[in-house]
């Protein structure tokens, strides 16, 4: 079976630095994304590891461990526009089928 | 153009009515799907269009009945719906469904259904 999980919600403060956490086990493992999706709206791509190790976009952050299985978006100096539903979404076998993570609600107070 | 596009935003249904979501992209993307999406809850697949040719169907009842006209647009018809089927639809596309590439999926605004 697919199993990923995250946080339900966190809470942290503008400026400051969060790390969302995901831990997955899954049948199989060919890449983990993060998607930032805010409420009523389309998720959007954040980031993408196939490779242990960090990826680094600007304010946005991802780490991942296939040993571990296990991955987490660190978000930077944080904004209030960051408050967002985070999905950790993985490609668990051949081709580009994604099981997402139920979400992580990030709210970012002043 | 980097957007994927969805009519209508907004939908009610009763349960014996037929009506049709619509998805439009012109990435030159040649996969493209369709999602649930219940409040709280992450998006849930249900279909895969890759080449305009269904791919994956996540064993979803037959009153949801999706098209690929061409490799630009989408459709899902719904018939017979339940309340229980109302939820967001969310469609996305990538530059293609197959493995060995980074096939980052672009989401749609998403239709919000309601079935009285």
């Amino acid at each position: 079976g697919q199993n990923i999980d995250q946080p339900t919600e966190m809470t942290a403060t503008e400026g400051a630095i969060v790390q969302i956490n995901c831990t997955y086990q899954t049948s199989g493992f060919n890449g983990l994304f993060w998607y930032q999706q805010h409420a009523g709206e389309a998720p959007t791509f954040l980031s993408y590891n196939v490779l242990d190790g960090l990826e680094e976009k600007g304010r946005f952050s991802s780490f991942l461990s296939r040993s571990k299985g296990y991955s987490y978006l660190l978000l930077k100096e944080l904004q209030m526009k960051d408050s967002a539903s985070y999905l950790c979404a993985v490609r668990a076998q051949d081709g580009n089928k994604l099981v997402f993570g139920a979400g992580t609600i990030l709210r970012v107070k002043s | 153009d980097t957007e994927v596009t969805q009519t209508p935003k907004h939908l009610v249904m009763g349960m014996t009515n037929k009506k049709s979501l619509k998805c439009e992209q012109h990435m030159g993307h040649r996969a493209m799907y369709w999602y649930k999406q219940k409040a709280k809850k992450p998006p849930e697949l249900m279909f895969v269009y890759s080449y305009e040719k269904l791919s994956i169907n996540e064993s979803v009842p037959s009153r949801f009945s999706p098209e690929c006209p061409n490799s630009s647009l989408l459709n899902l018809h719904l018939h017979a719906l339940q309340p229980e089927d109302s939820a967001l639809y969310l469609c996305a596309s990538s530059q293609e469904y197959r493995a060995g590439g980074v096939y980052e999926q672009f989401f749609g605004p998403g239709t919000r259904l309601t079935v009285l």
